[in-house]
């Protein structure tokens, strides 16, 4: 499957609780960005990453979250100390390099549906 | 303050019509424009881009853009069924480095 894969599906986390979601961009791509999905809303943008570079990070909250794209495997999102206001679906894509048409087109994975108790 | 505005509906058209959605957005130095189509409980697909202001046809299909308006929409000839979802409109401002920003969707339905 060459689509932008995503895990864990699901995860339930209690308050307190660390979240860590992944993602592995499709081949070829090397932009990868993190969205977040309320309930009912639309998708918010969170954070834009390069392999070891955030480009750009203004839709991350301030605390608790982080994200990487390291050089080896997979970018991973990171939320500390979760809170029920955390649930939601996350949402991973990617896109190629370059300045073509059809560059900043994104392909979404499936998404990771984080559920605090 | 840099915003895609949509009606959220739900919008309702009987199967083989046309459906119209639409689209503004707030900063008129846009460049890129997208609609993605996200049936419940799944992950946004792309339906279209559109660079250019006019018309942009893939099947049944049409993106239309009016960068002076400030404007997009997305039509869908012969509506099926299986059109009914949310459509998301998204667009990329200037300078902000590939960043979209979606609008709120748009539900519609499709009835046999």
């Amino acid at each position: 499957n060459a689509g932008v894969m995503q895990n864990p599906r699901h995860l339930v986390r209690r308050r307190g609780q660390e979240a860590r979601l992944r993602c592995s961009p499709m081949k070829g791509h090397s932009h990868v960005y993190w969205y977040r999905q309320l309930p009912e809303e639309g998708l918010k943008f969170m954070v834009y990453l390069q392999k070891e570079n955030i480009i750009d990070e203004s839709g991350m909250p301030k605390e608790r979250f982080s994200a990487e794209f390291p050089k080896e495997g997979p970018s991973i999102l990171r939320i500390q100390q979760v809170v029920r206001g955390d649930s939601a679906a996350y949402f991973c894509a990617s896109s190629p390099a370059g300045r073509h048409s059809g560059a900043n087109v994104l392909t979404f994975g499936a998404g990771s549906r984080l559920t605090v108790l | 303050q840099k915003e895609v505005e949509q009606n959220s509906g739900p919008l309702s058209v009987p199967e083989g019509a046309i459906a119209s959605l639409n689209c503004t957005y707030s900063d008129r130095g846009s460049q890129s424009f997208f609609w993605y189509r996200q049936y419940s409980g799944k992950s946004p697909e792309l339906i279209m881009f559109i660079y250019s202001n006019g018309d942009k046809e893939d099947g049944r299909f049409t993106a239309q853009l009016n960068k002076a308006s400030q404007y997009v929409s997305l039509l869908i000839r012969d509506s099926q069924p299986s059109d009914s979802a949310t459509y998301l409109c998204a667009v990329e401002f200037s300078g902000s480095a590939r960043q979209l920003t979606f609008g709120s969707g748009t539900q519609l339905t499709v009835l046999p």
